[in-house]
Protein backbone atom coordinates (compact mmCIF):
# COMPACT_ATOMS: atom_id res chain seq x y z
CA UNK A 1 0.00 0.00 0.00
CA UNK A 2 2.26 2.84 -1.31
CA UNK A 3 0.37 5.49 0.78
CA UNK A 4 2.69 8.39 -0.73
CA UNK A 5 3.63 8.02 -4.66
CA UNK A 6 6.02 9.88 -6.74
CA UNK A 7 4.83 9.27 -10.14
CA UNK A 8 8.25 10.67 -12.00
CA UNK A 9 11.17 8.62 -11.13
CA UNK A 10 13.46 11.27 -13.28
CA UNK A 11 13.24 14.60 -14.83
CA UNK A 12 15.52 16.42 -16.62
CA UNK A 13 15.81 20.40 -16.54
CA UNK A 14 17.70 22.94 -18.21
CA UNK A 15 20.27 25.40 -15.85
CA UNK A 16 17.90 28.70 -14.91
CA UNK A 17 14.51 27.03 -15.37
CA UNK A 18 11.75 26.31 -13.28
CA UNK A 19 12.04 22.41 -11.59
CA UNK A 20 8.45 20.96 -10.71
CA UNK A 21 8.70 17.85 -8.46
CA UNK A 22 5.19 16.17 -7.63
CA UNK A 23 3.82 14.43 -5.01
CA UNK A 24 0.80 12.23 -4.54
CA UNK A 25 -0.60 10.67 -0.91
CA UNK A 26 -3.98 8.89 -0.49
CA UNK A 27 -3.82 8.97 3.56
CA UNK A 28 -6.21 11.90 4.74
CA UNK A 29 -4.77 11.48 8.47
CA UNK A 30 -1.19 13.05 6.74
CA UNK A 31 -0.81 16.63 7.82
CA UNK A 32 2.57 17.37 7.85
CA UNK A 33 5.08 16.91 4.57
CA UNK A 34 8.27 17.10 3.98
CA UNK A 35 10.93 16.87 1.47
CA UNK A 36 14.12 15.30 1.44
CA UNK A 37 17.41 15.99 -0.81
CA UNK A 38 19.93 13.03 -0.88
CA UNK A 39 23.18 12.57 -3.00
CA UNK A 40 24.95 9.98 -3.55
CA UNK A 41 26.78 8.06 -0.69
CA UNK A 42 24.86 10.63 1.51
CA UNK A 43 21.78 10.57 4.10
CA UNK A 44 18.82 12.49 3.31
CA UNK A 45 18.75 16.15 3.83
CA UNK A 46 15.54 17.97 4.74
CA UNK A 47 15.24 20.53 2.61
CA UNK A 48 11.60 22.20 3.15
CA UNK A 49 8.39 21.43 5.07
CA UNK A 50 4.32 22.60 5.00
CA UNK A 51 1.57 21.78 7.42
CA UNK A 52 -1.91 20.86 6.45
CA UNK A 53 -3.18 24.20 7.47
CA UNK A 54 -1.34 26.14 4.99
CA UNK A 55 -1.37 25.76 0.93
CA UNK A 56 2.36 27.05 0.79
CA UNK A 57 5.73 27.61 2.15
CA UNK A 58 8.85 29.34 0.45
CA UNK A 59 12.36 29.35 1.37
CA UNK A 60 14.64 30.62 -0.88
CA UNK A 61 14.24 29.54 -4.26
CA UNK A 62 12.33 26.23 -3.00
CA UNK A 63 8.45 26.70 -2.89
CA UNK A 64 6.01 23.88 -1.75
CA UNK A 65 2.24 23.89 -3.00
CA UNK A 66 -0.12 21.64 -1.30
CA UNK A 67 -3.45 20.99 -2.78
CA UNK A 68 -5.57 18.80 0.01
CA UNK A 69 -8.67 18.58 -1.92
CA UNK A 70 -6.38 16.49 -4.93
CA UNK A 71 -4.08 15.28 -1.92
CA UNK A 72 -1.21 16.22 -4.30
CA UNK A 73 1.97 18.45 -3.16
CA UNK A 74 4.59 20.10 -5.16
CA UNK A 75 8.26 21.05 -4.70
CA UNK A 76 9.28 24.40 -7.48
CA UNK A 77 12.95 24.81 -8.10
CA UNK A 78 13.75 28.28 -9.50
CA UNK A 79 16.10 29.15 -10.74
CA UNK A 80 17.39 25.90 -10.96
CA UNK A 81 21.16 25.16 -10.64
CA UNK A 82 23.42 22.34 -11.00
CA UNK A 83 23.88 21.56 -7.38
CA UNK A 84 20.30 20.75 -7.46
CA UNK A 85 20.83 17.86 -9.44
CA UNK A 86 19.60 14.61 -6.79
CA UNK A 87 17.19 12.71 -6.07
CA UNK A 88 14.30 14.95 -4.28
CA UNK A 89 12.01 12.28 -1.73
CA UNK A 90 8.68 13.23 -0.52
CA UNK A 91 7.76 12.20 2.99
CA UNK A 92 4.52 12.53 5.05
CA UNK A 93 3.44 12.19 8.54
CA UNK A 94 0.87 12.92 10.99
CA UNK A 95 0.20 13.80 14.69
CA UNK A 96 1.85 10.71 16.64
CA UNK A 97 2.58 8.82 14.06
CA UNK A 98 6.34 9.12 15.29
CA UNK A 99 7.64 7.95 11.35
CA UNK A 100 7.63 9.24 7.82
CA UNK A 101 6.19 7.84 5.53
CA UNK A 102 8.52 8.13 1.63
CA UNK A 103 7.50 8.27 -2.08
CA UNK A 104 9.73 6.36 -4.01
CA UNK A 105 12.26 9.17 -5.44
CA UNK A 106 12.66 11.44 -8.10
CA UNK A 107 15.58 11.95 -9.81
CA UNK A 108 16.41 15.72 -10.83
CA UNK A 109 19.53 16.45 -13.55
CA UNK A 110 20.10 19.84 -14.13
CA UNK A 111 21.60 19.92 -17.48
CA UNK A 112 24.09 23.27 -18.05
CA UNK B 1 28.83 19.70 15.25
CA UNK B 2 28.89 16.07 13.92
CA UNK B 3 25.23 14.79 13.01
CA UNK B 4 24.14 11.27 12.72
CA UNK B 5 27.36 9.20 12.77
CA UNK B 6 26.80 5.39 11.21
CA UNK B 7 29.37 2.20 11.31
CA UNK B 8 30.03 0.48 9.14
CA UNK B 9 29.41 1.99 6.17
CA UNK B 10 29.79 -1.01 3.96
CA UNK B 11 29.39 -4.57 4.84
CA UNK B 12 28.65 -7.93 3.34
CA UNK B 13 27.20 -11.13 4.71
CA UNK B 14 25.83 -14.08 3.82
CA UNK B 15 22.65 -15.81 3.99
CA UNK B 16 21.55 -17.04 7.58
CA UNK B 17 24.24 -14.82 9.71
CA UNK B 18 23.37 -12.06 11.80
CA UNK B 19 24.46 -8.00 11.72
CA UNK B 20 24.43 -5.47 13.63
CA UNK B 21 24.71 -1.90 12.77
CA UNK B 22 25.22 1.44 14.80
CA UNK B 23 24.14 4.63 15.18
CA UNK B 24 25.35 8.02 16.99
CA UNK B 25 22.42 10.32 16.89
CA UNK B 26 23.33 14.58 16.18
CA UNK B 27 24.55 16.36 19.48
CA UNK B 28 21.17 17.24 21.94
CA UNK B 29 18.78 14.31 19.56
CA UNK B 30 17.22 11.97 22.23
CA UNK B 31 14.74 10.12 19.81
CA UNK B 32 16.66 7.09 17.02
CA UNK B 33 14.52 5.90 14.44
CA UNK B 34 16.14 3.50 11.40
CA UNK B 35 14.83 3.11 8.13
CA UNK B 36 15.57 0.83 5.47
CA UNK B 37 15.92 1.84 2.01
CA UNK B 38 15.61 -1.03 -0.86
CA UNK B 39 17.41 0.05 -4.60
CA UNK B 40 15.21 2.19 -6.67
CA UNK B 41 13.06 2.52 -3.33
CA UNK B 42 12.08 5.60 -0.68
CA UNK B 43 12.92 4.90 3.09
CA UNK B 44 10.81 2.38 4.95
CA UNK B 45 10.23 2.76 8.92
CA UNK B 46 11.56 0.21 10.87
CA UNK B 47 11.32 1.43 14.34
CA UNK B 48 12.09 4.31 16.57
CA UNK B 49 13.75 4.26 20.04
CA UNK B 50 12.98 7.00 22.98
CA UNK B 51 14.09 6.61 26.50
CA UNK B 52 15.67 3.58 25.29
CA UNK B 53 12.68 1.87 24.42
CA UNK B 54 11.07 1.01 21.11
CA UNK B 55 8.33 2.98 20.74
CA UNK B 56 6.66 2.33 17.68
CA UNK B 57 7.82 0.27 14.73
CA UNK B 58 6.82 -0.65 11.08
CA UNK B 59 5.91 -3.59 9.44
CA UNK B 60 9.06 -5.77 9.69
CA UNK B 61 9.43 -8.89 11.13
CA UNK B 62 11.08 -9.79 15.00
CA UNK B 63 14.50 -10.59 12.67
CA UNK B 64 14.84 -7.25 12.87
CA UNK B 65 15.52 -5.81 16.29
CA UNK B 66 17.14 -3.07 18.41
CA UNK B 67 19.10 -1.11 21.36
CA UNK B 68 19.19 2.44 22.57
CA UNK B 69 21.65 3.03 24.98
CA UNK B 70 21.71 5.77 28.25
CA UNK B 71 24.09 7.80 25.69
CA UNK B 72 20.79 7.88 22.66
CA UNK B 73 23.17 5.95 20.64
CA UNK B 74 21.66 2.87 18.69
CA UNK B 75 21.86 -0.38 17.26
CA UNK B 76 19.79 -2.48 15.03
CA UNK B 77 20.19 -6.25 14.86
CA UNK B 78 19.08 -8.78 12.22
CA UNK B 79 18.87 -12.17 12.19
CA UNK B 80 18.94 -15.05 10.14
CA UNK B 81 19.58 -12.82 6.70
CA UNK B 82 17.67 -13.31 4.05
CA UNK B 83 18.90 -11.86 0.04
CA UNK B 84 16.00 -9.46 0.41
CA UNK B 85 17.39 -7.60 3.89
CA UNK B 86 20.15 -5.91 1.13
CA UNK B 87 19.72 -2.65 1.22
CA UNK B 88 20.99 0.55 2.36
CA UNK B 89 19.75 1.24 6.33
CA UNK B 90 19.16 4.83 7.19
CA UNK B 91 19.44 5.86 11.08
CA UNK B 92 17.56 9.05 11.89
CA UNK B 93 17.56 11.59 14.82
CA UNK B 94 15.35 14.18 16.48
CA UNK B 95 15.10 16.60 18.82
CA UNK B 96 11.94 14.33 20.51
CA UNK B 97 9.26 11.91 20.08
CA UNK B 98 7.03 14.40 18.51
CA UNK B 99 9.42 16.32 16.15
CA UNK B 100 8.91 15.87 12.61
CA UNK B 101 12.08 16.57 10.95
CA UNK B 102 14.50 14.13 11.16
CA UNK B 103 18.36 14.37 10.51
CA UNK B 104 19.68 11.21 8.54
CA UNK B 105 22.89 9.05 8.87
CA UNK B 106 24.69 8.47 5.77
CA UNK B 107 23.69 4.83 5.85
CA UNK B 108 25.09 1.48 6.50
CA UNK B 109 24.51 -0.46 3.19
CA UNK B 110 24.79 -3.78 3.67
CA UNK B 111 24.78 -6.75 0.73
CA UNK B 112 23.48 -10.39 1.81
CA UNK B 113 25.17 -13.22 -0.85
Amino acid sequence: DQQVKQNSPSLSVQEGRISILNCDYTNSMFDYFLWYKKYPAEGPTFLISISSIKDKNEDGRFTVFLNKSAKHLSLHIVPSQPGDSAVYFCAATYQGAQKLVFGQGTRLTINP
Amino acid sequence: DAGVTQSPTHLIKTRGQQVTLRCSPKSGHDTVSWYQQALGQGPQFIFQYYEEEERQRGNFPDRFSGHQFPNYSSELNVNALLLGDSALYLCASSLDLGANVLTFGAGSRLTVL
